[in-house]
């Protein structure tokens, strides 16, 4: 049973529109997560993290909000460009950062 | 400055058969891991070392096996391929100096197992 779970497999975005990408997980000790972005046939790359002592991380238009009672986070794109399109990969660890728990992947497609 | 390279991009092997997916690295990374990456399931851990001469296993080991005998290479090997291994394949490192640092992954192996 996956403990990542991205419940939506893809996302259709206007060009300058906010992204939202979700991400559930159901072990309470993870408390360290991880986004990676994925162009095909390249391997991921990582893009944001944030630890479980903070609800929210911002680097640049990426912000990563968690929710810990929830056992939720997102990643916000603002604005979304097409370069952005991408499939779009969370991560947890608990206490470990030799190993990570992936969901299977949210496509992003940003029109232009 | 290579990052992490995989060999080779693409294969495929008759079940029975063996081989190794090689990964190197020059970035002087410590942690070294393997991933496997199947529709609907994203990318499940198959072992990782932490350093040379260390190794253990992730969530989806049997049927394949590891060593690390220099800090650059983590090499993967299926001793007797299976139709279930068909897969991508990605190789990834990470430097342990910084706590929580992001992996950098290699661009993947693609399997087929007939």
């Amino acid at each position: 049973d996956q403990q990542v779970k991205q419940n939506s497999p893809s996302l259709s975005v206007q060009e300058g529109r906010i992204s939202i990408l979700n991400c559930d997980y159901t072990n309470s000790m993870f408390d360290y997560f991880l986004w990676y972005k994925k162009y095909p046939a390249e391997g991921p790359t990582f893009l944001i993290s944030i630890s479980s002592i903070k609800d929210k991380n911002e680097d640049g238009r990426f912000t990563v909000f968690l929710n810990k009672s929830a056992k939720h986070l997102s990643l916000h794109i603002v604005p979304s460009q097409p370069g952005d399109s991408a499939v779009y990969f969370c991560a947890a660890s608990a206490g470990n950062f030799n190993k990570f728990y992936f969901g299977s992947g949210t496509k992003l497609n940003v029109k232009p | 400055n290579a990052g992490v390279t995989q060999t080779p991009k693409f294969q495929v092997l008759k079940t029975g058969q063996s081989m190794t997916l090689q990964c190197a690295q020059d970035m002087n990374h410590e942690y070294m891991s393997w991933y496997r990456q199947d529709p609907g399931m994203g990318l499940r851990l198959i072992h990782y070392s932490v350093g040379a001469g260390i190794t253990d296993q992730g969530e989806v080991p049997n049927g394949y096996n590891v060593s690390r005998s220099t800090t650059e290479d983590f090499p993967l090997r299926l001793l007797s391929a299976a139709p279930s291994q068909t897969s991508v394949y990605f190789c990834a490192s990470r430097t342990t100096s910084k706590q929580g640092a992001g992996y950098t992954f290699g661009s993947g192996t693609r399997l087929t197992v007939v």
